[in-house]
């Protein structure tokens, strides 16, 4: 069992450069999430999606957008890359939306904009 | 003001000391508590969860809630160097309605047990 596979693992991309993160799980979840990771500040939600074909945007959506075509994908694109956007991305699933129903991450990708 | 401040640490402290971790939250529409670890280079994962005030305990690890105060803990007991690691508090507002299961991260602490 995978759970969530992220892909690329890193990745250096240089200013107004585009690149699509992709996030794959096999764990029949609904719900799937984006957060990107900066150090000393947490994780912030980007996007959401509660389904295939149902997404939202999350505290720091600007410069990102986000598909959910199947209930196994979510990949995350960004069209014009700027260093703010360098960080960790983390992308995570969840089986419902219970406070009490564990969120599993995936292992991240470092990103970096030059 | 962060809707979650997490005392940022970093902590270091010797094998079997106790530590203690904490958050202070402003939304009190907060309703569920989680504590995530997270190794180095690697994604978070889910220790502990709660949703009333109180404690909660896991083998040596304890949470502890305090909604009055808006402030809740984890506490290590015994601490081990394979405890050290990245701890990021998380909350959610109420199960359902809109919160669809986001969650808002504190800023995490970096704990070091050294032998």
């Amino acid at each position: 069992n995978a759970g969530v596979t992220q892909t690329p693992k890193f990745r250096i991309l240089k200013i107004g450069q585009s690149m699509t993160l992709q996030c794959a799980q096999d764990m029949n979840h609904n719900y799937m999430y984006w957060y990107r990771q900066d150090p000393g500040m947490g994780l912030k939600l980007i996007y959401y999606s509660v389904g295939a074909g149902i997404t939202d945007k999350g505290e720091v959506p600007n410069g990102y957008n986000v598909s959910r075509s199947t209930t196994e994908d979510f990949p995350l694109r960004l069209e014009l890359a700027a260093p703010s956007q360098t960080s960790v991305y983390f992308c995570a699933s969840s089986l419902d939306y219970s406070g009490t129903t564990e969120a599993f991450f995936g292992q991240g990708t470092r990103l970096t904009v030059v | 003001q962060k809707e979650v401040e997490q005392d940022p640490g970093p902590l270091s402290v010797p094998e079997g000391a106790i530590v203690s971790l904490n958050c202070t939250y402003s939304n009190s529409a907060f309703q569920y508590f989680m504590w995530y670890r997270q190794y180095s280079r690697k994604g978070p994962e889910l220790l502990m969860y709660t949703y009333s005030s109180g404690n909660k305990e896991d083998g040596r690890f304890t949470a502890q809630v305090d909604k009055s105060s808006k402030y809740i803990s984890l506490f290590i007991r015994d601490s081990q160097p394979s405890d050290s690691a990245t701890y990021l508090c998380a909350m959610t507002t109420n199960a359902g309605g809109t919160s669809y299961g986001k969650l808002t991260f504190g800023q995490g602490t970096i704990l070091t047990v050294h032998p």
